[in-house]
């Protein structure tokens, strides 16, 4: 089984919609990362948590919310899905001060038509 | 603002030679570089660490040098094989807060048997 585990691995969504994409890790890390992926843009950060009660906004959080609702589970939902949310996006862990690696999911695809 | 530049042109390369890739920075001191590679539709996987006060690090076929006077780091792969092939990233952190990491876009490597 993966460290790190999403779904849906993909999803076509309406405008407007609410949509949760979720994630979890067995690697026991405080760590917890959401990302995006666009072509051209790299990967761009949108809310981290460094454990269940510490949650902050990264670069592109707007349109987005979060959820820890355990060490090894955290969610992002999109409030109102719009076509320009239609991305790549991958959760990813790292363990706590000093460690520097990141461990990514296999990714959600996502599309809002 | 911080500047992370990956040549985005593939790079195509004969099997068993030495694949460089590169990646440059501006308007950033940081920490450590990581390169992560990344196949098609899954997330990116860890190589490499190397920090501001380290010159070079290899690990098996893999090596990475940090110049923090030119902004750059080179990612070499010698004796490249078709399963090298993959896009690669790269990455830049600094110390301390939520240990901050910028990705660059990547670079994609084929390997041509």
């Amino acid at each position: 089984d993966a460290d790190v585990t999403q779904t849906p691995r993909n999803r076509i969504t309406k405008t407007g919609k609410r949509i949760m994409l979720e994630c979890s890790q067995t690697k026991g890390h405080d760590r917890m990362y959401w990302y995006r992926q666009d072509p051209g843009l790299g990967l761009r950060l949108i809310y981290y948590s460094f454990d269940v009660k510490d949650i902050n906004k990264g670069e592109i959080s707007d349109g987005y919310s979060v959820s820890r609702q355990a060490q090894a589970k955290f969610s992002l939902s999109l409030e109102s899905a719009i076509p320009n949310q239609t991305a790549l996006y991958f959760c990813a862990t790292r363990a706590g001060q000093g460690s520097t690696e990141a461990f990514f999911g296999q990714g959600t695809r996502l599309t809002v038509v | 603002s911080q500047k992370i530049e990956q040549n985005s042109e593939a790079l195509n390369i004969q099997e068993g030679k030495t694949a460089t890739l590169t990646c440059n920075y501006t308007n950033y001191s940081p920490a450590y570089l990581q390169w992560y590679r990344q196949d098609p539709g899954r997330g990116p996987v860890f190589l490499l660490l190397i920090r501001e006060n380290e010159k070079e690090k290899r690990k098996e076929r893999l090596k990475v040098t940090f110049d923090t006077t030119l902004k750059q780091s080179l990612f070499h792969i010698t004796a490249s094989q078709p399963a090298d092939s993959a896009t690669y990233l790269c990455a830049l952190g600094a110390y301390g807060g939520y240990q901050k990491v910028t990705f660059g876009t990547g670079t994609k490597l084929q390997v041509i048997p």
